[in-house]
């Protein structure tokens, strides 16, 4: 049973805090993504990444880095969480390159509050 | 720029209606395309994936898509709906870089 967790379900922060968000994947995936999700607005592509230690900054990347050590982790940083930064984040998982079975695979999603 | 567009941002149906969600993407190369399901307080899932061959796919709950490539578009039907398809649905597609671009998401609601 293929698995993307997440650390948090829900999380409130302050403005201002560094924030720290963990992906782990259990599919041996090389790639890897965090999306924020807004209402009429869709999934929007922060960050993604190819394989461990290689990072790509996606559509929306400003106010946001990332780490990848390990292959099966992706954590999402909010340097300084800012009121704007409240959203649904969701992080998923795909093999590389296009085939048959190619398909990302999500978590439950962190819904974060910055208050 | 590569994009996709859903051309429905909410759609309100009765039950046993027919559903047609309009969707264009806008790349000129080899895509892979997708429609995500998200029921209410669950997390996305995989309606459906076009790769190659057969422009007409079969997806999960009776659902379909068409990919018409002259028209760039991958509509989602489904010919009877039940208010169980009570959801958010995503178009997106793959290019080759491995990222996946997905449109704003159209609400679907089903009345009872």
């Amino acid at each position: 049973d293929v698995k993307v967790t997440q650390s948090s379900r829900y999380l409130v922060k302050r403005t201002g805090e560094k924030v720290f968000l963990e992906c782990v994947q259990d599919m041996d995936h090389e790639n890897m993504f965090w999306y924020r999700q807004d209402p009429g607005l869709g999934l929007r592509l922060i960050y993604f990444s190819y394989d461990v230690k290689m990072k790509e900054k996606g559509d929306i990347p400003e106010g946001y880095s990332v780490s990848r050590e390990k292959k099966e982790r992706f954590s999402l940083i909010l340097e300084s969480a800012s009121t704007n930064q409240t959203s649904m984040y969701l992080c998923a998982s795909s093999p590389p390159g296009l085939t048959i079975d190619n398909e990302q695979f999500f978590g439950p999603g962190t819904r974060l509050t910055v208050l | 720029a590569q994009s996709v567009s859903q051309h429905n941002h909410h759609v309100i149906l009765s039950e046993a209606a027919s559903l047609e969600l309009g969707c264009n993407y806008s790349y000129g190369g080899t895509v892979n395309l997708f429609w995500y399901v998200q029921y209410p307080g669950q997390h996305l899932q995989l309606l459906l994936k076009y790769f190659s061959g057969d422009p007409l796919v079969k997806g999960i709950k009776g659902f379909e898509a068409e990919f018409i490539k002259s028209k760039f578009s991958f509509n989602l039907r489904k010919p009877s709906v039940q208010w169980s398809d009570t959801a958010e649905y995503f178009c997106a597609f793959q290019a080759p870089d491995d990222k996946i671009i997905f449109g704003k998401g159209t609400r679907l609601h089903i009345l009872p």
